[in-house]
């Protein structure tokens, strides 16, 4: 049974600090997505994943996986309140074959002025 | 942009109703999906559909059916509603946009079960 574990489940941070959310799973994928959740709101797709190495930026937030250590990692630079939310990533364990995705609990980032 | 529509917000139901909860794409994928979200548990899947008519149980099915008879809708259905089903559902529709495989969400339905 694939296990998707993030680290840490809860994160308060400083304006203008760098920080890094972490994804382990167990079992081996080639295909990792991370999404936002606002409170009270659904998820919004941030970045996929699809091949050892890849890295995808978009303003302050940086993605990448790293399928040999069966980790992806979500990268904060100078963080504002905006970034304030619930961080989930997610792992493809059907090989593609019905997309059927594991999430991890979700990580919920406060920054702070 | 991909559009994934749920019937209700907010829902509240009695113990022992039948309950539909209603999902509607506009991508034409092929693959559908209903999570529950509870604090602490994360997003659990319930059901999911890869076709029409197709239908495949996901970790936490008890209690709960779909029914798939178009391709853009997909439906969760409560046969007796009980207050452990008191949660936040989510559907979700995945499928190829723009060349990237990426699974949409729809708003979410709150469901309160008194």
């Amino acid at each position: 049974e694939l296990k998707v574990e993030q680290n840490p489940l809860f994160l308060s941070m400083q304006e203008g600090k760098n920080y890094t959310i972490y994804c382990n799973y167990s079992t081996t994928s080639d295909r990792l997505y991370w999404y936002r959740q606002d409170p009270g709101k659904s998820l919004e797709s941030l970045f996929v994943l699809l091949s050892n190495g890849a890295v995808k930026q978009e303003g302050r937030l940086m993605a990448s996986l790293d399928t040999k250590a069966r980790l992806s990692t979500l990268h904060i630079t100078a963080a504002v309140h905006d970034l304030s939310a619930t961080y989930f990533c997610a792992v493809d364990s059907s090989g593609g074959s019905n997309y059927k995705l594991t999430f991890g609990k979700g990580t919920l980032l406060t920054v702070n002025p | 942009d991909v559009k994934v529509t749920q019937s209700s917000r907010y829902l509240v139901k009695r113990t022992g109703e039948k309950v539909f909860l209603e999902c509607v794409q506009d991508m034409d994928h092929e693959n559908m999906f209903w999570y529950r979200q509870d604090p602490g548990l994360g997003l659990r899947l319930i059901y999911f559909s890869y076709d029409v008519k197709m239908k495949e149980k996901g970790d936490i099915p008890e209690g709960y059916s779909v029914s798939r008879e178009k391709k853009e809708r997909f439906s969760l259905i409560l046969e007796s509603a009980s207050t452990n089903q008191t949660s936040m559902y989510l559907c979700a529709s995945r499928g190829f946009d723009g060349g990237t495989d990426t699974q949409y969400f729809g708003p979410g339905t709150r469901l309160t079960v008194l």
